[in-house]
């Protein structure tokens, strides 16, 4: 079974730093782009970041360019999102999921999110 | 960037209704378009990618429609599960964009 498990979300003050991780199962996670999507409380999906299966591509939202970096760890099936410079707008559930095929793509399937709330 | 606009942004009916919703690309987006279905607390789900194609294992009232920069979701007879919000995604850029999202609700 494809699986996506996040972790590393929490309560973090304004202008701090915090590192999410997505553990991938259920399939050959170094041939597939792998993406960061959030999700403010109440409102929409946001697409953050995106990065190819060899890291030789990756993408960012205007919103967190130069704050965030996404990277991953083939030999260890992990996606990862570092965030710096964090503000209240961050705060969102922020979900990993994966491009199923040559991106851009789709999204499928969907880690169950973290939650990352920035607050004083 | 793209822009996604959806509509409506909430819909009220009633189980066995036929209900569409609509996603319009500020640019043509050649089919490049995914439906999601969204639950309280949970993660979003495929429903439909490439504008008609189905997921495996969603049910055949969900269809897809559309082409250029206009875009359906149709849902033939609502049942009581299907009571959820739902996004639209263009990936026809790598700087993906999503409908604001249509809260279905029962009436």
């Amino acid at each position: 079974e494809v699986q996506l498990v996040e972790s590393g979300g929490g309560l973090v003050k304004p202008g701090g730093s915090l590192r999410l991780s997505c553990a991938a199962s259920g399939f050959t996670f170094s041939s597939y782009s792998m993406n960061w999507v959030r999700q403010a409380p109440g409102k929409g999906l946001e697409w953050v970041s995106s990065i190819s299966s060899s890291s030789s591509y990756i993408y960012y939202a205007d919103s967190v360019k130069g704050r965030f970096t996404i990277s991953r760890d083939n030999a260890k099936n992990s996606l990862y999102l570092q965030m710096n410079s964090l503000r209240a707008e961050d705060t969102a559930v922020y979900y990993c999921a994966r491009d199923p095929g040559l991106p851009p793509d789709w999204f499928d399937p969907w880690g169950q999110g973290t939650l990352v709330t920035v607050s004083s | 960037d793209i822009q996604m606009t959806q509509s409506p942004s909430s819909l009220s009916a009633s189980v066995g209704d036929r209900v569409t919703i609509t996603c319009r690309a500020s640019q043509g987006i050649s089919n490049s378009l995914a439906w999601y279905q969204q639950k309280p607390g949970k993660a979003p789900k495929l429903l439909l990618y490439a504008a008609s194609r189905l997921e495996s294992g969603v049910p055949s009232r969900f269809s897809g429609s559309g082409s250029g920069t206009d875009y359906t979701l149709t849902i033939s007879s609502l049942q009581p599960e299907d009571f959820a919000t739902y996004y639209c995604q263009q990936y026809y850029s790598t700087t993906y964009t999503f409908g604001q999202g249509t809260k279905l609700e029962i009436k």
